[in-house]
């Protein structure tokens, strides 16, 4: 079973509407990723952080997206207005280390339908 | 640029034989890591087996072995002894140092296993 714990597991959402996921990485697991995968089973790396500390994040998530992870609270991955394209399985994983040669663990998914 | 491919759509195989997957990848580093992962129905992805480019023994997990060919950049994925449970789409992904010591895991186009009784 996942120790990364995501909720919700499913969101239905209208286009406009905001969407919002909330991840918690495995105990003691600074570093955490987002990722996008669609119908085609493509993976998109969104954002990672470690600790509060965003590392890397790509263009898209500058615009509609935006994530944070406070300290004492899970992680959260939020879009300000779902568009039909949004759709998708939208993972969370966390690891150990920042450095490549570190697993990463992930959660079961939340997955976003916009209508 | 990093890129991983895995040209099996789709398997479909007896219970209690052994499948192998296949995975081949691209870098430009010389050191680099690769890990197999299965995702199930329910959309959880599983982390089943990994395997340093610096080592030389094919990692093994249970029922899951590798076969590491760097000289092909080839990751196989051997299970022995399939169960019906182990049906699911099975990704191969890759993370080097040459992109960011942030790197992120680029992930194939997985392949599909189903084992039938």
């Amino acid at each position: 079973n996942s120790k990364v714990i995501q909720t919700p597991r499913y969101l239905v959402k209208g286009q406009g509407q905001k969407a919002k996921m909330r991840c918690i990485p495995e105990k003691g697991h600074p570093v955490v990723f987002w990722y996008q995968q669609n119908k085609n089973n493509e993976f998109k790396f969104l954002i990672n952080f470690q600790n509060q500390e965003v590392l890397q994040q790509i263009d898209m998530t500058e615009k509609r997206f935006s994530a944070e992870c406070p300290s004492n609270s899970p992680c959260s991955l939020e879009i300000q207005s779902s568009e039909a394209g949004d759709s998708a399985l939208y993972l969370c994983a966390s690891s150990l280390r920042t450095i490549s040669g570190n697993t990463l663990y992930f959660g079961e998914g939340s997955r976003l339908i916009v209508v | 640029a990093q890129k991983v491919t895995q040209t099996q759509t789709s398997i479909s195989v007896m219970e209690k034989t052994t499948v192998t997957m296949d995975c081949v990848y691209e870098t430009r580093d010389s050191s680099y890591f690769l890990f197999w992962y299965k995702q199930t129905a329910s959309g959880e992805i599983v982390f089943l087996i990994r395997q340093d480019s610096y080592k030389k023994e094919n990692a093994t997990e249970g029922h899951y072995s590798l076969n590491f060919q760097k000289p092909k950049s080839s990751i196989g994925l051997i299970i022995t002894a399939t169960q019906i449970e182990d049906s699911a789409v099975y990704f191969c992904a890759m993370r080097d140092l040459a992109s960011s010591s942030f790197s992120k895991l680029v992930f194939g186009q997985g392949t599909s296993l189903s084992v039938v009784p």
